[in-house]
């Protein structure tokens, strides 16, 4: 079973910040095969971003993925008030797995 | 516009069976290139993927819990269903359905759209 550690647990930004949020596998995810998914209390996952890098349908361009092997990072360029979530990394290059998930709070 | 709903009980007695169904709105759940599938996420903790089924039948079941769970699919009706047997305690969460992408080589990928998900106590 691949392991996603996600890094940090908790992020506490301004509005305006710059977001960087880790993903790390525990063996290589070839072919780029990870997404990343928003949550919001009380609601399902959306996600944001597969194969990497690849934005979903919807998805602002503030929002990016980027990495290969065993490290990963999704980023949004400046946060908007409604970006305060906990967005959770997944693989599924093997018996998918998802990470721990970090919260993004307000500072 | 593509909708799934979970439906089932809410409260299950440990050692019982949990059964859910999801009903498929939007689409066709006979669609190639998408697996229909279950995850679920106990109260405060991360998302854990527990199976998924193609429209043929195939199936993909999370190893750790591939003894206790059996996923099927009703065409006709559009809906897929999720069941899993001596439940524990340990099996409360909420329970969600979503649409599986498939890769060119049916390789089960992402997840999107999500039902909205459904909350299953285990408690006697």
């Amino acid at each position: 079973e691949i392991v996603l550690t996600q890094s940090p647990g908790t992020l506490s930004l301004s509005p305006g910040e710059r977001a960087t949020l880790s993903c790390r596998a525990s063996q290589s995810v070839s072919s780029s095969y990870l997404a990343w998914y928003q949550q919001k209390p009380g609601q399902a996952p959306r996600l944001l971003i597969y194969g990497a890098s690849s934005r979903a349908t919807g998805i602002p361009d503030r929002f990016s993925g980027s990495g290969s092997g065993t490290d990963f990072t999704l980023t949004i360029s400046r946060l908007e008030p409604e970006d305060f979530a906990v967005y959770s990394c997944q693989q599924y290059i093997t018996s998918p797995t998802f990470g721990q998930g970090t919260r993004l709070e307000i500072k | 516009q593509l909708q799934l709903q979970e439906s089932g009980p809410g409260l299950v007695k440990p050692s019982e069976t949990l059964s859910l169904t999801c009903t498929v709105s939007g689409d066709s759940i006979s669609r190639r290139n998408f697996y229909w599938g279950w995850i679920r996420q106990p109260p405060g903790k991360g998302l854990e993927w527990i199976g998924s089924i193609y429209y043929s039948g195939i199936t993909y079941y999370n190893p750790s819990l591939k003894n206790r769970v059996t996923i099927s699919v009703d065409t006709s009706k559009n809906q897929f269903s999720l069941n899993m047997s001596s439940v524990t305690a340990a099996d409360t969460a909420v329970y969600y359905c979503g649409r599986v992408h498939a890769d060119y080589y049916l390789t089960q990928t992402w997840v999107d759209p999500w039902g909205q998900g459904t909350l299953v106590t285990v408690s006697s």
